[in-house]
């Protein structure tokens, strides 16, 4: 059974830094790229970050490039989200997601999110 | 970048009847397209990929269908489970991955 855990979210002020994990299990963790997608409470979905499965490739939206470093460790199934220089609009429920195949394509299964808020 | 726009809003309907859900995308996706149930506090749900093929464990009264620009989600007789909000989501071309902004389905 695959499982994604996010760990690591919180409030924080602006400016601050934050890391999220995610801890996977049930499937070969190197062969599949891993997401991160974000919702702002009462919004829709945003896609973030991207890291195919070897690690080599990570990819990020426009409005987090320079502030947010997509990683993981192959050795542990851990993927991670290191956010600097948070901004209040980085402000929501941040979702681990699996992709289908070693690049990111579509996303197979989700973890259950956690929250960040961005807030003095 | 490719956006993607959906239709209705939000649809209300009745259990029992056939929900009708559109994605627009503003340039051809060539059936690289998914679709997500979404039900409140809850993660995303993978449904749809290549725009008509069920992923695993969905049931089939969901179906995906379109081509180039225009796709549809159609729930054949709505269950109460089914009332939730639906996103699609293009990954032909990338980054970024994008995704529209929800159908709420609801009950009427």
């Amino acid at each position: 059974e695959v499982q994604l855990l996010e760990s690591g979210g919180g409030l924080v002020q602006p400016g601050g830094s934050l890391r999220l994990s995610c801890a996977a299990s049930g499937f070969t963790f190197s062969s599949y790229a891993m997401t991160w997608v974000r919702q702002a409470p009462g919004k829709g979905l945003e896609w973030v970050s991207a890291i195919s499965g070897s690690g080599s490739h990570p990819y990020y939206t426009d409005s987090v490039k320079g502030r947010f470093t997509i990683t993981r460790d192959n050795s542990r199934n851990i993927v991670y989200l290191q956010m600097n220089s948070l901004r209040a609009e980085d402000s929501a429920f941040y979702y681990c997601a699996k992709d289908a195949s070693g690049f990111p394509y579509f996303f197979d299964f989700w973890g259950q999110g956690i929250l960040v808020t961005v807030s003095s | 970048e490719i956006v993607l726009t959906q239709s209705p809003a939000t649809l209300s309907l009745s259990p029992g009847e056939r929900a009708t859900l559109s994605c627009r995308a503003s340039q051809n996706v060539n059936n690289i397209l998914a679709w997500y149930q979404q039900k409140p506090g809850q993660a995303p749900r993978l449904l749809i990929y290549g725009a008509s093929t069920r992923a695993t464990g969905i049931p089939a009264r969901f179906s995906g269908s379109g081509s180039g620009t225009e796709y549809t989600l159609t729930i054949s007789s709505l269950q109460s489970e089914d009332f939730a909000v639906y996103y699609c989501q293009q990954y032909s071309n990338w980054p970024p991955w994008t995704f529209g902004q929800g159908t709420k389905v609801e009950i009427k």
